[in-house]
């Protein structure tokens, strides 16, 4: 059974400021997928990321792929209040149904 | 680009009523659809992949005769909860995946059991 694991769970943090979230799954996938939610909301696409060693940047955001370490990375430079959200990796298991797995999430807190 | 049309965005229903979700992929044809639920300041929990004109698959633990999941076309996918209860509210959200798209998602259902 895929397990996709964020961390931290929550995050808050100053404007200005930069940081990493973590996303850690337990099987081997060919594709990871960063998502963003505001309160209330569906899912807003940020990133696909197809290959290891992949790097996409978009912003203030950049997430990276490491598939030999099962580990993906959504690092956030300078952070501004329009970031906070929740945001959330989500994993490819393969197979026929190419079902997708989501991580547990993070809460991202910009303050002032 | 790939539109999902999920509705109602809400509804209000009594205890004991059953209540259908629509999900429609708008401008391609969806190879599989998927539905979550998510629960307040939790992630999304497959509960379901269904595919055109055959039997969804459900995860374990979700009770199939309860969420019913129909799958007439390509580009429809409905989910009903029947006989609802307050512990089924919850925010229901629908997924169409195409090999060229990937995953596209719907606004979601806000499911409210009174």
């Amino acid at each position: 059974e895929l397990k996709v694991e964020q961390n931290p769970l929550f995050l808050s943090m100053q404007e200005g400021k930069n940081y990493t979230i973590y996303c850690n799954y337990s099987t081997t996938s060919d594709r990871l997928y960063w998502y963003r939610q505001d309160p209330g909301k569906s899912l807003e696409s940020l990133f696909v990321l197809l290959s290891n060693g992949a790097v996409k940047q978009e912003g203030r955001l950049m997430a990276s792929l490491d598939t030999k370490a099962r580990l993906s990375t959504l690092h956030i430079t300078a952070a501004v209040h329009d970031l906070s959200a929740t945001y959330f990796c989500a994993v490819n298991y393969g197979g026929a149904t190419n079902k997708l797995i989501f991580g547990t999430g993070t809460l991202l807190a910009v303050q002032p | 680009g790939a539109v999902v049309s999920q509705h109602p965005s809400w509804v209000i229903c009594k205890s004991g009523t059953s209540v259908k979700i629509e999900c429609r992929s708008l401008d391609f044809q969806a190879t599989t659809m998927f539905w979550y639920r998510q629960f307040p300041k939790q992630s999304l929990m497959l509960m379901a992949t269904s595919n055109e004109g055959s039997k969804a698959t459900y995860e374990q633990g979700v009770e199939k005769d309860k969420f019913l999941i129909n799958h007439a076309s390509l580009t429809l996918s409905t989910l009903t909860v029947t006989s609802a209860h307050p512990e089924d509210s919850s925010f229901y959200i629908c997924s169409a995946s195409a090999w060229i798209y990937g995953y596209t998602f719907g606004s979601g259902t806000r499911l409210t059991v009174v």
